[in-house]
C-alpha cells in the first residue's frame, strides 16, 4: 500500500537553531501534503496545506516565517522550524494525498518528535 | 463550520468485550466521507474504517463496525472482541469542504483494553 516516509522520527535541537523535517511518498505522487502538530494527549491540529509547486496555505495563527514548508516535487515535502524555541517542542505529522495512494486519499507519516532545549 | 465532537476522553473495556466510541459531527455537505483513525503509543496514524455518507449500509472491517446515523450526524465505532492491541487513541475525522479536503479531527478517545 501507499507509504509516506517521515524523517527524522525524533530530534533534539538547541534553542535558536533550525530543524528540517522531511516527508517522502514512496510509491505514489503526493500532489497535496498536510502538516499537523500534536501536543501530548491532544488531537491533530492542521498547520498548513501545500500543493506541489506552489506556496503553502497556512492555518490561522500559524507563523509562515517560522514554519517554512517546501513542496518542490511530487514525492517530497519539507517542514523547517526556524529559530526554534522550547514552545515549538511538539509532535509533527505529515499526511499526503495524491492519485493512486489508496488509504482513501490520506496517508500519514510516522511523525517527528521535536524537543527544543 | 464543519466540526467533529468526541465526548468521551477516556474509556476502558475488558479484553474480549465490546465497546462503542461516540462521534458527532456537523457539515452542510450531503456527500462526504467519515473516518475513524487509531493512534497507538507508537503515534502512527492508522486508518480503522471509513464510511461514505451516501451509503446507507454501515461499514464493517473485521471486528470494527460503525453505526452511521446521517440525520442525527452521528458516527460511532464499535469494537467487538476487544484485544490488548486495540489500546490506543481513537480519532473521528471529517474532510473539510473545498478543494484541498483537509481532515478535521475530533479531540480523541483514549481506549484502554484491560487484561
Amino acid at each position: 500500500g501507499a507509504v509516506v516516509s517521515q524523517h527524522p522520527s525524533w530530534v533534539i535541537c538547541k534553542s535558536g537553531t533550525s530543524v528540517k523535517i522531511e516527508c517522502r511518498s514512496l510509491d505514489f505522487q503526493a500532489t497535496t501534503m498536510f502538516w499537523y502538530r500534536q501536543f501530548p494527549k491532544q488531537s491533530l491540529m492542521l498547520m498548513a496545506t501545500s500543493n506541489e509547486g506552489s506556496k503553502a496555505t497556512y492555518e490561522q495563527g500559524v507563523e509562515k516565517d517560522k514554519f517554512l514548508i517546501n513542496h518542490a516535487s511530487l514525492t517530497l515535502s519539507t517542514l523547517t522550524v526556524t529559530s526554534a524555541h522550547p514552545e515549538d517542542s511538539s509532535f509533527y505529522i505529515c499526511s499526503a494525498q495524491g492519485a493512486g495512494n489508496g488509504n482513501y486519499g490520506y496517508t500519514f507519516g510516522s511523525g517527528t518528535r521535536l524537543t527544543v532545549v | 463550520a464543519q466540526t467533529v465532537t468526541q465526548s468521551q476522553p477516556e474509556m476502558s473495556v475488558q479484553e474480549a468485550e465490546t465497546v462503542t466510541l461516540s462521534c458527532t459531527y456537523d457539515t452542510s455537505e450531503n456527500n462526504y466521507y467519515l473516518f475513524w483513525y487509531k493512534q497507538p503509543p507508537s503515534r502512527q496514524m492508522i486508518l480503522v474504517i471509513r464510511q461514505e455518507a451516501y451509503k446507507q449500509q454501515n461499514a464493517t472491517e473485521n471486528r470494527f463496525s460503525v453505526n452511521f446515523q446521517k440525520a442525527a450526524k452521528s458516527f460511532s465505532l464499535k469494537i467487538s472482541d476487544s484485544q490488548l492491541g486495540d489500546t490506543a487513541m481513537y480519532f473521528c475525522a471529517l474532510p473539510l469542504s473545498g478543494s484541498a479536503r483537509q481532515l478535521t479531527f475530533g479531540s480523541g478517545t483514549q481506549l484502554t483494553v484491560l487484561p
